[in-house]
């Protein structure tokens, strides 16, 4: 089956520092991936969308420009907390689309972020 | 806007029997996508099962079935001969076949399975 993976798996940061998470298509090439935040014992909540090559869809009540994405290749699709707070401290994760298979999206394991 | 419920927070069944975790969904649509993922303590999110709206069948895989009753809006999910390994967040999720949507998938707030020896 198709495989995401995500790194890094778990990080810890001070505030006001800036943490890139990388999400990425290991066996096929996806034109959308999604970036979804879970709070403990809470479900999944979509962020943003992204295709590649062009600018990431981002939901109502996220900030855009706190959470950058960029989605440079088929493979690869990048989030950004800049400035991060204890707030955003959470578990973030992504999934990716196919075109042949787009009715099915594959999950990466996720990244936690703990900001002190 | 479509939302997902899942009125069961938390379920408990004994291994080897069934249980039936439920879903009811909000939608305008007549062309769209359910599913149900397992999230087990690791957090990865698994594909359990998948049901086009367009199909009256119910899906099955293995252990796990579906009761999808479109004019209900309901598509619950029973798993049979019940393993101490399904013990998870079980999460029932809505994609929309619209041309026009990005593709994304609108999550239940989860119904947590203990699965007792």
């Amino acid at each position: 089956g198709a495989v995401v993976s995500q790194h890094p798996s778990w990080v810890i940061c001070k505030s006001g520092t800036s943490v890139k998470i990388e999400c990425r298509s290991l066996d096929f090439q996806a034109t959308t991936m999604f970036w979804y935040r879970q709070f403990p014992k809470q479900s999944l909540m979509l962020m943003a969308t992204s295709n590649e090559g062009s600018k990431a869809t981002y939901e109502q009540g996220v900030e855009k420009d706190k959470f950058l994405i960029n989605h440079a290749s088929l493979t690869l699709s990048t989030l950004t907390v800049t400035s991060a707070h204890p707030e955003d401290s959470s578990f973030y994760i992504c999934s990716a689309r196919t075109q042949l298979r787009t009715d099915t999206q594959y999950f990466g394991p996720g990244t936690r972020l703990t900001v002190l | 806007a479509q939302t997902v419920t899942q009125s069961q927070p938390e379920m408990s069944v004994q291994e080897a029997e069934t249980v039936t975790l439920s879903c009811t969904y909000d939608t305008s649509e007549s062309d769209y996508y359910l599913f149900w993922y397992k999230q087990p303590p690791s957090r990865q999110m698994i594909l359990v099962i998948r049901q086009e709206a367009y199909k009256q069948q119910n899906a099955t895989e293995n252990r796990f079935s579906v009761n999808f009753q479109k004019a209900a809006k309901s598509f619950s999910l029973k798993i049979s001969d019940s393993q101490l390994g399904d013990a998870a967040m079980y999460f029932c999720a809505y994609r929309s076949d619209y041309g026009g949507s990005q593709g994304n998938l609108i999550f239940g707030k989860g119904t947590k399975l203990s699965v007792k020896p």
